[in-house]
């Protein structure tokens, strides 16, 4: 099946930095890539969706001003945590799916701990 | 508005049992697609299936099988045998025909002990 990369794996910050997380398709094209949120115990929320050289639209209640999102080449989205708080601290996941909108494909996720 | 719920929090079986993960959905779209992952403690979603609304056959891979009953809007997953590795987070999900965001369930945290 289809690869979907994210880097890092693991990241911890200082509240009030900001992080950026890479989402790769390393054997695919994804105009259509996915970030979702897993706080512990929780299931996956849907934050925003980016297609390739447009605006990510994001979910209610997702401020976009704290999460950019950049989709700028059919294989790479970035999620930049800006100003980051504890609050923030998650397991974020992408998902890429290909230009015959056949299934997504989930990347390993990033953890995020701010302190 | 889409949803999918899985009742069942977290489910402890012995090995070699069999268990049924529930999942029931909710969509206005005619054409959608059903999905069932795995999550071990690594974090990594598996993907397990995924199947068109159109199609109601069951399905069966190995130990795993998954009952698709539009009548009744659930699609669940049958695991037989258990076994230890089986443990993991499963979690259903659903996705429509206009802008395939997947949603999903709560999951169903399942023990297999030994």
């Amino acid at each position: 099946g289809a690869v979907v990369s994210q880097h890092p794996s693991r990241v911890i910050c200082k509240s009030g930095t900001s992080v950026k997380i890479e989402c790769r398709s390393l054997d695919f094209q994804a105009t259509t890539m996915f970030w979702y949120r897993q706080f512990p115990k929780k299931s996956l929320m849907l934050m925003a969706t980016s297609n390739e050289g447009s605006k990510a639209t994001y979910e209610q209640g997702v401020e976009k001003d704290k999460f950019l999102i950049n989709h700028a080449s059919l294989t790479l989205s970035t999620l930049t945590v800006t100003s980051a708080h504890p609050e923030d601290s998650s397991f974020y996941i992408c998902s890429a799916r290909g230009t015959h909108r056949e299934t997504q494909y989930f990347g390993p996720g990033t953890r995020l701990l701010v302190l | 508005a889409q949803k999918v719920t899985q009742a069942q929090t977290e489910i402890s079986v012995v090995e070699k049992e069999d268990v049924t993960l529930d999942c029931v959905y909710e969509t206005r779209d005619t054409t959608y697609y059903l999905f069932w992952y795995k999550q071990p403690p690594s974090g990594e979603l598996v993907f397990l299936i995924r199947r068109n609304s159109f199609d109601e056959q069951n399905e069966i891979s190995g130990r795993y099988s998954w009952n698709f009953q539009k009548s009744t809007s659930s699609f669940n997953f049958t695991i037989t045998a258990s076994q230890v590795v089986d443990s993991a987070v499963y979690f259903c999900a659903l996705s429509g025909n206009r802008d395939d965001k997947i949603i999903f369930g709560k999951g169903t945290r399942l023990h297999i002990l030994p």
